[in-house]
């Protein structure tokens, strides 16, 4: 059983270039969820998905990134024009809703730097 | 809207010492609780979690959770600290699975003094 995986696992661009994570779930998780973490911080919602829907987003989500999963398998999250305050690490993870725990199965994260 | 707090961004104990970290929720309906550890360049995984049913929990490695609440906690323990459990560890909440995200803390390294 492979776990949630994501690439690139560390990413160094410069300010004002676009940038582009992809995740792989779980196969059989029909819920995909995308965090931000920060140093000293936990991690912070962005964005999810059910199936291909997505259902929710955060305010932390501005018109420079965009998250897709065009057929409710993996996922990408861009964002455009990175700004150094974008340096962070991107979380994904997964979930079965109807195992109805909760419970989310992470990645080992994309490690973004912005110079 | 959900929230945790975690006291303590920094706990250290000898080993072999107890462990303990601290959780406080902030939740408008009964909650879902989680502890998840990250070990550095890994991923975060769930130790534990509280749903329905009894308030004390046990998870992987030792580790237990007991959720009260009349204190809105759900601290976790550990009877005896190993090297191995040096890590940061989170609490998260999710007030309705079907609503989706968790909310995090800020998280707690914990280290372990030989």
């Amino acid at each position: 059983d492979t776990g949630v995986s994501q690439d690139p696992r560390h990413k160094i661009t410069k300010r004002g270039q676009n940038v582009t994570f992809r995740c792989d779930p779980i196969s059989e998780h029909n819920r995909l969820y995308w965090y931000r973490q920060t140093l000293g911080q936990g991690p912070e919602f962005l964005t999810y998905f059910q199936n291909e829907a997505q259902l929710e987003k955060s305010r932390l989500l501005s018109d420079r990134f965009s998250a897709e999963r065009p057929k409710g398998s993996f996922s990408t999250l861009e964002i455009q024009r990175t700004e150094q305050g974008d340096s962070a690490m991107y979380l994904c993870a997964s979930s079965l809703v109807s195992a109805s725990t909760g419970e989310l199965f992470f990645g080992e994260g994309s490690r973004l730097t912005v110079l | 809207a959900q929230s945790v707090t975690q006291l303590g961004s920094h706990v250290s104990v000898s080993e072999g010492a107890l462990v303990l970290l601290r959780c406080n929720y902030s939740s408008s309906v009964p909650p879902y609780l989680f502890w998840y550890v990250q070990y550095p360049n890994q991923g975060l995984q769930l130790l534990l979690k509280y749903t329905t049913g009894a308030t004390l929990v046990k998870g992987i490695n030792g580790f237990e959770a007991e959720f009260k609440k009349s204190e809105t906690s759900f601290h976790l323990t550990k009877p005896s600290a190993h090297m191995s459990d040096a890590a940061e560890y989170f609490c998260a909440v999710t007030v309705n699975t079907n609503a989706g995200k968790s909310t995090f803390g800020d998280g707690t390294t914990l280290t372990v003094k030989p």
